[in-house]
């Protein structure tokens, strides 16, 4: 089972960015995904969340609009769509796959090594 | 949102010697009608990232030594390393799945005095 995050960068406020994490090892459409941040020397934080065959989305609420999270099962991928990026958004953001089939009984059982997102003029 | 705040938020414990970290949320993640408590613990070591150690409150996940164990229920749960090894340096988290919206603790950092 592996999660390989990509897409990390240097941006510049208000920009965009798009993250994908390809998932491999397991049944990746029976799976509720995740992304959780990490800002340099700071603790874990739950971005955003997506069900495993639906189309059920659920974001933190400091995050609602400006990010946006999908999924494509024929490619085993996971996204995060990043729009008007702040500088508090800088943070090395993981990938996590759900524990569970249900997103409502999942911890996070796998993660990536994460990707590094900077949001600097 | 459940607000997660775990406690101390560093400990420094001999080698082989217990270290227990509290964690406590602001409303039950205990759901009635399973009596499950939706909780989990993780580990996270400098550089890597975080390792599932402990979910349902007390369920270790498969591989992790049974020096770590898992307790609580409710609002009120401990994480406890039995005998702490040098290789348990790392700062652990505990995080609420009860919700829709997960959220973590802010973690504590376990050292070796």
């Amino acid at each position: 089972v592996q999660l390989l995050e990509s897409g990390g960068g240097l941006v510049q406020p208000g920009g965009s960015l798009r993250l994908s994490c390809a998932a491999s090892g397991f049944i990746f459409s029976s799976y509720a995904m995740s992304w959780v941040r990490q800002a340099p020397g700071k603790g874990l934080e739950w971005v955003s969340s997506i069900g495993g065959n639906t189309d059920t989305t659920y974001y933190a609420d400091s995050l609602r609009g400006r990010f946006s999270i999908s999924r494509d099962n024929s490619k085993n991928t996971l996204y995060l769509q990043m729009h008007s990026l702040r500088a508090e958004d800088t943070a090395l953001y993981y990938c996590a796959k759900g524990s569970s089939g249900t997103y409502g009984e999942a911890a996070f059982d796998v993660w990536g090594q994460g990707t590094k997102v900077t949001v600097s003029s | 949102d459940i607000v997660m705040t775990q406690s101390p938020d560093s400990l420094a414990v001999s080698l082989g010697e217990r270290a227990t970290i509290n964690c406590k949320s602001s409303q039950s993640v205990l759901y009635s009608s399973n009596n499950k408590n939706y909780l989990a613990w993780y580990q996270q070591k400098p550089g890597q990232p975080p390792k599932l150690l402990i979910s349902w409150a007390s369920i270790r996940e498969s591989g992790v030594p049974d020096r770590f164990s898992g307790s609580g229920s409710g609002t009120d749960f401990t994480l406890t390393i039995s005998s702490l090894q040098a290789e348990d340096v790392a700062v652990y988290y505990c995080q609420q799945y009860y919700s829709i919206r997960r959220t973590f603790g802010q973690g504590t950092k376990v050292e070796i005095k």
